[in-house]
């Protein structure tokens, strides 16, 4: 079974620069989460998407911060404008429902606004 | 805030050792999960731990949980250096999952 898949793997943008994000579930799962985990913290939830609605998007940014899952599979995560605190992981996991279930986890793309 | 939070930050032991971590939580929950992260395989489940439930095994790995005192522990026994990684417990009722700030576990060979 392929796990979860991120691109890019680094990024690196100067503040005020704009980046995008892109994930790809494992197959089947309905549930897409995206999460920002700073060093020495543990992942904070940005958004979770079920099928192609969102269902909680809380503490996402929407200022500067904006996802999208199209038909229900791949998802893209945007930045625009980034700020220096925006440096951090940013990690996509999927499951088959919702919390209830494991959470699988892709590689994650390390940003770093300078 | 539901967040669990991990004890101790950082545990340093010999390889061959048994390594015990904790998890504490504030409010009610449907379900608690371990999870581990270095920097070779990302962040990956281990076990999933009901509210029903007491006690779960898988391999080296022993979870406990008492929903009365709002904990739940994680055994790793007969550690080895690949254990080396951080460790997050994260709880969920009805809601997305929230992650504790981990423990950094190292197994010394």
């Amino acid at each position: 079974e392929a796990g979860v898949a991120q691109s890019p793997r680094y990024k690196i943008i100067e503040k005020r620069q704009s980046v995008a994000f892109w994930c790809n579930p494992i197959s089947g799962h309905a549930t897409l989460y995206w999460y920002q985990q700073i060093l020495g913290q543990g992942p904070k939830l940005l958004i979770q998407f079920q099928n192609n609605g969102v269902v909680d998007d809380s503490q996402l940014p929407k200022d500067r911060f904006s996802a999208e899952r199209l038909k229900g599979v791949d998802s893209t995560l945007k930045i625009q404008p980034a700020k220096l605190e925006d440096s951090a992981v940013y990690l996509c996991a999927s499951s088959l429902a919702s919390y209830s279930f494991e959470q699988y986890f892709g590689p994650g793309t390390r940003l770093t606004v300078t | 805030s539901q967040q669990g939070e991990e004890d101790p930050q950082a545990l340093s032991i010999q390889e061959g050792e048994n390594a015990t971590m904790n998890c504490s939580y504030k409010t009610s929950i449907n379900n608690l999960q371990w999870y581990r992260q270095n920097s070779g395989r990302g962040l990956v489940h281990l076990i999933l731990i009901r509210s029903n439930e007491r006690e779960k095994h898988s391999g080296r790995l022993r979870v406990t949980l008492d929903t009365s005192k709002k904990s739940s522990s994680l055994l790793i026994t007969a550690s080895r250096a690949a254990d080396t990684a951080s460790y997050f417990c994260a709880t969920a009722e009805n809601t997305p999952l929230v992650f504790g700030k981990g423990t950094r576990l190292s197994v010394i060979a």
